[in-house]
């Protein structure tokens, strides 16, 4: 059955340190979403894209996080000048078509730790 | 503005058991209502949805019931199993978003053998 995966795992990184987590959606899916979940919190989310740009955005998705999709298999989420409060389980999740009433297959999470 | 409330937090039954989990949104024109397993270490994972036009969806020992008047949809589960332990998460779109899903605080389901 395919999956969604998520690379690193997990990601140690300093403050003030660029950081880009990496995922690949399922293979037909065309919608792409990121979320992320603070330790011990609900699932918050953060940005969806589609045909190679951003749909919509939450208020925590701001200056200095942006996402890409470089090529037909990768999705990327990049944080510029990482602060300690984005130490979080970053998720990706992707769909088939669009809108919000079809299923949302999540990535395993890459682990961020900010020092 | 949007919400999801989820309650219980937390949740300890006996294998053989049914458990249930409740959840109120905030937002009306929400039209569909996932709920989504996660276990330690592991991303959430789709068990069943509901959309707005149906009342209650079953698939297995796992079912989902839909009140849009009153703004809560429910999880049911019976016959529960220890490898049901995990932690639920309720869900409801943003209305008019495209795929903003509005989280639940999780209930961490504990089937004790």
């Amino acid at each position: 059955e395919p999956e969604v995966t998520q690379t690193p795992s997990h990601q140690v990184t300093q403050m003030g340190q660029e950081v880009i987590l990496r995922c690949v959606p399922i293979s037909n899916h065309l919608y792409f979403y990121w979320y992320r979940q603070i330790l011990g919190q609900k699932v918050e989310f953060l940005v969806s894209f589609y045909n190679n740009e951003i749909s919509e955005k939450s208020e925590i998705f701001d200056d200095q996080f942006s996402v890409e999709r470089p090529d037909g298999s990768n999705f990327t989420l990049k944080i510029r000048s990482t602060k300690l409060e984005d130490s979080a389980m970053y998720f990706c999740a992707s769909t088939r078509t669009s809108g919000s009433s079809y299923e949302q297959y999540f990535g395993p999470g890459t682990r961020l730790t900010v020092t | 503005g949007e919400n999801v409330e989820q309650h219980p937090s937390t949740l300890s039954v006996q294998e053989g058991d049914s458990a249930v989990i409740k959840c109120t949104y905030s937002d009306s024109a929400s039209n569909y209502f996932p709920w989504y397993k996660q276990e330690l270490g592991k991303g959430p994972q789709l068990i069943i949805d509901i959309r707005s036009n149906v009342g209650e969806k079953k698939d297995q020992r796992i079912a989902v019931t839909l009140n849009k008047t009153a703004k809560h949809f429910s999880l049911h589960i019976t016959e529960t199993q220890p490898e049901d332990s995990a932690v639920y998460f309720c869900a409801a779109s943003k209305g008019g978003s495209q795929g903003n899903l509005i989280f639940g605080k999780g209930t961490k389901l504990s089937v004790k053998p």
